[in-house]
């Protein structure tokens, strides 16, 4: 069974700098999706960025980007110039191609200090 | 709320009573989904449906019950809640054409007492 793991259970860092959240997974497939979900205190579920495994590219959404190696089976996030408003917690997912579920990792809570 | 709706938001159930959540999708998108968020977890799959009329097992589905009568709306229903059922429920579709993007709903806080 895949599974998903977020080892910084919690991290800060200060607003304007960068913060690099990690995630490794575990999985004999080669056709799969990664993905970062942002949950704040609302607890609302919000994508953030997505990756195919196919690609090599690493995808980016504004001041959201991701290292995708695969080889190392590893998924991290970075957050350029942090906002306080991205103070929240940090899902880390996989699916398998043609699967339905998503598998979460246990989260990562980032603070932001003004 | 990425066009999906869940009711109601918030809800107190007794031991041994009955509910049902609602969810709702404004678009016609085929894969439904209930997850469930204990506190300091990530979300768990309740339960699928792939399309209407069908549906199928996640990884905790005992102690509920699904429906999808029709593309719009998948409701989960819980038959005798207990305790253990205290959750944050999640409804979520699959919004984009390759069926591998994962939108939630704002989630229904449940508590069973």
């Amino acid at each position: 069974a895949q599974t998903v793991t977020q080892s910084q259970p919690e991290m800060s860092v200060q607003e304007a700098e960068t913060v690099t959240l990690s995630c490794t997974y575990d999985t004999s497939e080669s056709d799969y999706y990664l993905f970062w979900y942002k949950q704040p205190p609302s607890r609302q579920m919000i994508l953030v960025i997505r990756q195919e495994a196919y690609k090599q590219q690493n995808a980016t959404e504004n001041r959201f980007s991701v290292n995708f190696q695969k080889a190392a089976k590893s998924f991290s996030l970075k957050i350029s110039d942090s906002q306080l408003g991205d103070a929240a917690m940090y899902f880390c997912a996989y699916k398998d191609q043609g699967a339905q579920k998503l598998v979460f990792g246990q989260g990562t809570r980032l603070t932001i200090n003004p | 709320n990425a066009g999906v709706t869940q009711t109601p938001k918030f809800q107190v159930l007794k031991t041994g009573q009955s509910m049902t959540l609602q969810c709702a999708q404004d678009m016609n998108h085929n894969s439904m989904y209930w997850y469930r968020q204990d506190p300091g977890m990530g979300l768990r799959l309740i339960y699928y449906s792939a399309s209407e009329g069908t549906t199928d097992k996640g990884e905790v589905p005992n102690g509920y019950n699904v429906s999808r009568l029709n593309k719009r709306e998948f409701s989960l229903r819980l038959e005798s809640a207990a305790p253990s059922q205290t959750s944050v429920y999640f409804c979520a579709i699959n919004r984009d054409n390759s069926g591998n993007t994962i939108y939630f709903g704002e989630g229904s806080w449940l508590t069973v007492v």
